[in-house]
């Protein structure tokens, strides 16, 4: 099993729509969360972190359910300038247990259509 | 606001030629990181280092070389440059359970 599995899709979706996706990890000690976007041949960038009660930045939604060691990510009312890839992101250690290394999932390709 | 550097942007190399790829940040990370990326495929991680003086191999670390003299840098090294080494390379760093900050990339192509 990968550490970091996410669905590569792609999520083809209407503007306006809602889509969601989810990412399972296997370290049930995994401490902190991140979804990143990567736009074609550019660099990844911080979406949001995802905090254990649940957060929201605007039109996106990022869950965490340890029970199940999957986080989910919701975006409203799609737009256009949404489509990118979405990189699930786990720090499996924190703390002088902390290795330094981030398990990245492979990402889930969002494509929005006019 | 610099951020993480990365140097050159782009690079033709011939095989069996070398260069270094360099990586520097000015928000004092300990953390620092190497990835190259295929197209269409995930990152992989080649090297990375939790402070400086201490680096070790991530997954695809064969044909590479880094090192962590001072806490800002994290040059990558290719030696024998390889037709399988044409890749976009990323660097990143962070500090303490934060996220990474990614420079702009490298892209290399070796003909």
């Amino acid at each position: 099993r990968k550490e970091v599995e996410q669905d590569p899709g792609p999520f083809n979706v209407p503007e306006g729509a809602t889509v969601a996706f989810n990412c399972t990890y296997s370290n049930s000690a995994s401490q902190s969360f991140f979804w990143y976007r990567q736009d074609c041949r550019k660099e990844p960038k911080l979406l949001m972190s995802v905090y254990s009660s649940g957060n929201e930045d605007g039109r996106f939604t990022a869950q965490l359910n340890r029970a199940s060691q999957y986080i989910s990510l919701l975006i409203r009312d799609s737009k256009l300038s949404d489509s990118a890839t979405y990189l699930c992101v786990v720090n499996p250690s924190m703390g002088s247990s902390n290795t330094g290394k981030l398990i990245f999932g492979q990402g889930t390709t969002l494509q929005v259509k006019p | 606001n610099a951020g993480v550097t990365q140097t050159p942007k782009f690079r033709i190399l011939k095989i069996g030629q070398s260069m270094t790829l360099q990586c520097t940040q000015d928000m004092n990370h300990n953390y620092m990181y190497w990835y190259r990326q295929d197209p269409g495929m995930g990152l992989k991680l080649i090297y990375y280092s939790v402070g400086a003086g201490i680096t070790d191999k991530g997954e695809v670390p064969n044909g590479y070389n880094v090192s962590r003299s001072t806490t800002e840098d994290f040059p990558l090294r290719l030696e024998l440059a390889a037709p399988s080494q044409t890749s976009v390379y990323f660097c990143a760093s962070r500090t303490n359970d934060q996220p990474q900050h990614f420079g702009d990339g490298t892209r290399l192509s070796i003909l």
